[in-house]
């Protein structure tokens, strides 16, 4: 009930391609589902964030779609760089705390 | 503003020994929060303050307490470490308002032999 899941665990894309991880959750209690990038050695920083009653949100080259019939929703980063190569996790808040999913390792190839 | 500061960023221990790992943020924030993460698990919760003088068990609390000190002061104490602790350890705070966020620390590698 408390899970999120998340796929693929890893994901290789070509520069310019549109790379998209996908998260499943049970809980409708979930109120606010955000999108985390760690980069190696770092601590996640948020990268962006939707909340239940939106279908999607753009901030630059990232996208949220939600689905809260289907409870899933994916990160899809457009026009995608090596720079962007790092781990995603998606997680989802309930009460004081974020459930995370397991995070996607993504390298965009040059 | 230095945001989310842990210290030590490594540390060696024995089967055994006891530690603690400290962290302070000067965000002005409430809650609270220590994780560790392993390969492939993602970020697991230990325990969270979720405001001054309150604290409470996350998903993987066993072998560990913690103290908020303060409002700024949140720390994690192993009092007799095991190899099974071998991990990073993040402590964040949350802010809330438009764009609810947790902000990360840079972390504590820990290696427990």
């Amino acid at each position: 009930q408390q899970q999120v899941k998340q796929s693929p665990q890893s994901l290789i894309v070509q520069k310019g391609g549109i790379p998209i991880i996908n998260c499943a959750y049970e809980n409708t209690a979930f109120d606010y589902f955000p999108w985390y990038q760690q980069f190696p050695g770092k601590g996640p920083a948020l990268l962006i964030a939707i909340r239940p009653d939106v279908s999607e949100k753009k901030e630059g080259r990232f996208t949220i779609s939600f689905n809260k019939s289907a409870k899933q929703f994916s990160l899809h980063i457009m026009d995608s760089q090596p720079g962007d190569s790092a781990t995603y996790f998606c997680a989802a808040t309930f009460n004081y705390q974020l459930i995370w999913g397991a995070g996607t390792k993504l390298i965009i190839k040059p | 503003n230095a945001g989310v500061t842990q210290t030590p960023k490594f540390q060696v221990l024995k089967t055994g020994q006891s530690m603690t790992l400290q962290c302070a943020q000067d965000m002005n924030h409430n809650s609270m929060y220590w994780y560790r993460q392993d390969p492939g698990m993602g970020l697991r919760l230990i325990y969270y303050s979720a405001s001054e003088g309150t604290t409470d068990k996350g998903e993987v609390p066993n072998g560990y307490n913690v103290s908020r000190l303060n409002k700024r002061e949140f720390s994690l104490r192993l009092e007799s470490a095991a190899p099974s602790q071998t991990s990073v350890y993040f402590c964040a705070s949350r802010s809330l308002g438009g764009k609810e966020t947790q902000y990360f620390g840079p972390g504590t590698r820990l290696l427990v032999l």
